[in-house]
């Protein structure tokens, strides 16, 4: 595989689920990123790993909890979501964080909340 | 605040030319990113400026101007798959990427 991967590519939980979204790069680099995508909404930047350090928590709700455990791998489980959680969640890394460095993405993962 | 503001919609003709313009008000400035994303697909790079000016890249080219808070992106002989929503980002001071919402490009035959 190359490039960035995400999984599951699609689900659907209730409220009181747990699950997790799945991303890993094949690319060698050094950061990564969680962005939530909206429908006509910017991009919003959920966290940010560099070195597997977090680096970033852009006042994301608890319900959302990230985990980086190595530079290849991010994880990012999900407990009491809401309806408004519903939405595109997309992975991206890039050669380090912090620079000009073009960003990555995988195709994300559509979630719906019911 | 930090903004960025770029049409939300715009439909062109297969062959034709169509410019997107994208503008911002951000703490600082670190360059601008132009990414396409198709429906349903990952946003995928197109083109990083930060100094004013034109920068062409076969079919697109970007365009920017530091001292107006502006940039655009110039698509040129549009074909059916450049049909696609294109994310103007900005990196502020502290090397964060502040995101617009996208523009939706459609094309006609």
């Amino acid at each position: 595989e190359t490039g960035v991967t995400q999984t599951p590519r699609h689900l659907v939980m209730g409220m009181t689920n747990k699950k997790s979204l799945k991303c890993e790069q094949h690319l060698g680099h050094n950061a990564m990123y969680w962005y939530k995508q909206s429908a006509k909404k910017p991009l919003e930047l959920m966290f940010v790993y560099s070195l597997e350090e977090r680096v970033e928590n852009n006042s994301v709700p608890s319900r959302f909890s990230p985990e980086c455990p190595n530079s290849s791998h991010l994880f990012l489980h999900l407990h009491t979501l809401q309806p408004e959680d519903s939405a595109l969640y997309l992975c991206a890394s890039s050669l380090v964080q912090g620079d000009y460095n073009e960003q990555f993405f995988g195709p994300g993962t559509r979630l719906t909340v019911l | 605040g930090q903004n960025i503001d770029q049409p939300t919609e715009m439909t062109a003709t297969e062959g034709a030319i169509v410019q997107i313009n994208c503008t911002y008000q951000t703490s600082g400035f670190n360059g601008l990113f132009w990414y396409q994303q198709h429906a349903g697909e990952a946003p995928t790079f197109l083109s990083y400026n930060v100094l004013d000016g034109l920068e062409e890249k076969g079919r697109f080219s970007s365009f920017l101007s530091r001292s107006k808070g502006y940039s655009y992106l110039l698509l040129k002989e549009l074909q059916m798959k450049d049909s696609a929503s294109y994310l103007c980002a900005v990196l502020d001071s502290n090397y964060q990427l502040i995101w617009g919402a996208g523009t939706k490009l459609i094309i006609k035959p």
